[in-house]
């Protein structure tokens, strides 16, 4: 079985252009996630969807950053203009909708995509 | 207060020891905790998630879980070069309606040979 796919999987960009993230969820997971990842830091999510809905985008700072999951499957991260503060590495995680009795909450576990490391100069 | 706490390390332990790593948490309504180990230039990787109090074993890896003293621990027996890594202690909490996975800073492990 195919695991999150995610590219590209590096990008340098100057400031105040965009960049576009992709990213494909295992097959049959429902729910996607984007993270952002500083270095030594955890990842910090930034905007999860159920099916084609956003449910949780209080962390996407909507000035700049917007996302999209236009049929329910694959998702597009995009940041319009980039600032150098942004590099870091965004990654893309998905996860089914389990049954309450499977995780205690009805989420199962999350798997992540390799991720795209983004530089901005 | 962060609402997951580790110790950044590094941890160094010789290998065929066990290595010891905690985590706490803030959120008393949480149920869903989760072991995430990340290489260096890699993406997390799920190794171990714990829902009840108690231990679970898996293979070298054994999670705690104490909700009472909010507190989450992963024990990797006979420990090996090739666990060294940052690991990743995630905890799903709840911010409103929201489920959200929140993770620690992560600590940073080495076996040394």
């Amino acid at each position: 079985e195919a695991g999150v796919v995610q590219s590209p999987r590096y990008k340098i960009i100057e400031k105040k252009q965009p960049v576009a993230f992709w990213c494909n969820p295992i097959s049959g997971h429902n729910t996607l996630y984007w993270y952002l990842q500083n270095l030594g830091q955890g990842p910090e999510l930034l905007i999860r969807y159920e099916n084609e809905e956003a449910v949780d985008d209080s962390q996407l700072p909507k000035d700049r950053f917007s996302a999209e999951r236009l049929k329910g499957v694959d998702s597009t991260l995009k940041i319009q203009p980039a600032e150098l503060g942004d590099s870091a590495v965004y990654l893309c995680a998905s996860s089914s909708r389990g049954r309450r009795g499977t995780s205690g909450d009805g989420y199962n576990e999350q798997f992540f995509g390799p991720g795209t490391r983004l530089t901005v100069l | 207060q962060k609402e997951v706490e580790q110790n950044s390390g590094p941890l160094s332990v010789p290998e065929g020891a066990i290595a010891s790593l905690n985590c706490t948490y803030s959120d008393r309504g949480s149920q869903s905790f989760f072991w995430y180990r990340q290489y260096s230039g890699k993406s997390p990787e799920l190794i171990m998630s714990i829902y009840s109090n108690g231990d679970k074993e898996d293979g070298r890896f054994t999670a705690q879980l104490n909700k009472a003293s909010q507190y989450v621990s992963l024990l990797i027996r006979d420990s090996q070069p090739s666990d060294s890594a940052t690991y990743l202690c995630a905890v799903r909490s709840f911010r409103g309606s929201a489920r959200q996975l929140t993770f620690g800073s992560g600590t940073q492990l080495t076996v040394l040979p």
